[in-house]
């Protein structure tokens, strides 16, 4: 049972434009949400988070979108640049701190020079 | 600082074989996760550890099992190996009591069960 979703397994994007990954999930009781990088033999590395009192948190290129009532949340980065091509997972949590993070499967995000 | 480092990188086993994978943490952090990414799962949580004890536990068999050292590094077993084992193991550290973000994630050990 997948409880965090991401259906697009890949997706490509011009330079300079804005991506999108979007992120699904379905257990309620999730009230903390990250996205991690990944580069191709490299561990994931933390991007940005964002906790369900919140709807929205920016980080430079980086903004993070929470819709609780659609347990959707999306990772937009504008503007892309060739650097952003890696594998993006979004996770999950229960209990900030302590509880095990539920990861999703990962969108594979290209930037076209 | 030097961050989490994965011992080996790579390995090949035969199925029914055991295997032991190592994990040194950041010096300071205390607690040790481990997880197994394939392709069709994504990264799903193994284990946690802090101080010793598990801490966490995810829905792997028994076959899967960990443990810690007094001076934070970890080891992960997995008995029986099934060719479904083939997968990259991560470990991630992060200090006690530490926010998710604060998880450092080591390089991964890619296993191939042949």
């Amino acid at each position: 049972d997948q409880q965090v979703k991401q259906n697009s397994p890949s997706l490509s994007v011009q330079e300079g434009r804005i991506s999108i990954l979007n992120c699904d999930y379905t257990n309620s009781m999730f009230d903390y949400f990250l996205w991690y990088k990944k580069y191709p033999a490299e561990g994931p590395t933390f991007l940005i988070s964002i906790s369900s009192i919140k709807d929205k948190n920016e980080d430079g290129r980086f903004t993070v979108f929470l819709n609780k009532s659609a347990k959707h949340l999306s990772l937009h980065i504008v503007p892309s640049q060739p650097g952003d091509s890696a594998v993006y997972f979004c996770a999950a949590s229960g209990d900030f701190g302590n509880e095990k993070l539920t990861f999703g499967t990962g969108t594979r995000l290209t930037i076209i020079p | 600082k030097a961050g989490v480092t994965q011992t080996p990188r790579y390995l090949i086993k035969t199925r029914g074989q055991q295997v032991t994978l190592s994990c040194s943490p950041i010096s300071g952090h205390r607690s040790v996760s481990w997880y197994q990414q394939t392709p069709g799962q994504g990264l799903q949580f193994l284990f946690e550890y802090f101080s010793e004890t598990q801490r966490n536990k995810g829905n792997f068999p028994g076959r899967f099992s960990g443990r810690q050292f007094s001076n934070s590094r970890s080891e992960m077993n997995v008995s029986t190996l099934e060719l479904g084992d083939s997968a990259l193991y991560l470990c991630a550290s992060r200090i006690s009591g530490g926010a998710f973000y604060e998880q450092y994630f080591g390089p991964g050990t890619r296993l191939t069960v042949t």
